[in-house]
């Protein structure tokens, strides 16, 4: 089984639609992220989570939100979805200081139409 | 403001031969630098990392080099085989920040 795990890995979704994407992890890890991959462009973090009582704001924040239902849990969710919100979504855990770095999901496609 | 960055976007080399996947870094003040690889379909996979402490650090078949001097960050893969077809991000911590800043990537293909 894998440490952190995403569901679902791809999804098609129409214009202003809401979506969640989910996130679960048996890594243990306090600190979970999300990230937004698109072509050509590096991970840009949208919201990270230090604890369950913590939540951020990452670089890409506006349109989406977040939940931290539990330390093995981070779902994100897309109110309104738009077309310019088609990507690549990870989800990460670290531990504290990141030494090792994070930990990836294998990833959900989202496709807005 | 801050920014890492690649060199190349795609590099070609022949199966056996060595590869040097480059990046650029602009923040002094970054600590910890990671090299991830991320395979076609898959999440991005930790390969190895450095602190701003040390100029190199080696693996399995991998080096990493920091000048600092240039803030400039090398992936050497020795040997290349055609499992190492990916692509492959730098990351930076800044010190204290606790985030990672990704460059954008650079996707290396090997000729049989």
């Amino acid at each position: 089984d894998a440490d952190v795990t995403q569901t679902p890995r791809n999804r098609i979704t129409k214009t202003g639609k809401r979506i969640m994407l989910e996130c679960s992890q048996t890594k243990g890890h306090d600190r979970m992220y999300w990230y937004r991959q698109d072509p050509g462009l590096g991970l840009r973090l949208i919201y990270y989570s230090f604890d369950v009582k913590d939540i951020n704001k990452g670089e890409i924040s506006d349109g989406y939100s977040v939940s931290r239902q539990a330390q093995a849990k981070f779902s994100l969710s897309l109110e309104s979805a738009i077309p310019n919100q088609t990507a690549l979504y990870f989800c990460a855990t670290s531990d504290g200081p990141l030494d090792g770095g994070a930990f990836f999901g294998q990833g959900t496609r989202l496709t807005v139409v | 403001g801050e920014n890492v960055g690649l060199h190349l976007p795609t590099l070609s080399v022949q199966e056996g031969d060595n590869s040097i996947i480059n990046c650029a870094y602009s923040n002094s003040a970054s600590d910890y630098f990671i090299w991830y690889k991320q395979e076609s379909g898959k999440g991005p996979q930790f390969i190895i990392d450095i602190r701003s402490n040390m100029d190199k650090r080696q693996g399995q078949r991998v080096t990493v080099l920091l000048n600092k001097t240039v803030k400039h960050l090398s992936l050497q893969i020795a040997a290349t085989q055609p499992g190492d077809s990916a692509v492959y991000f730098c990351a930076e911590r800044n010190t204290g920040s606790y985030k990672l800043i990704f460059g954008s990537g650079t996707r290396l293909l090997v000729r049989p």
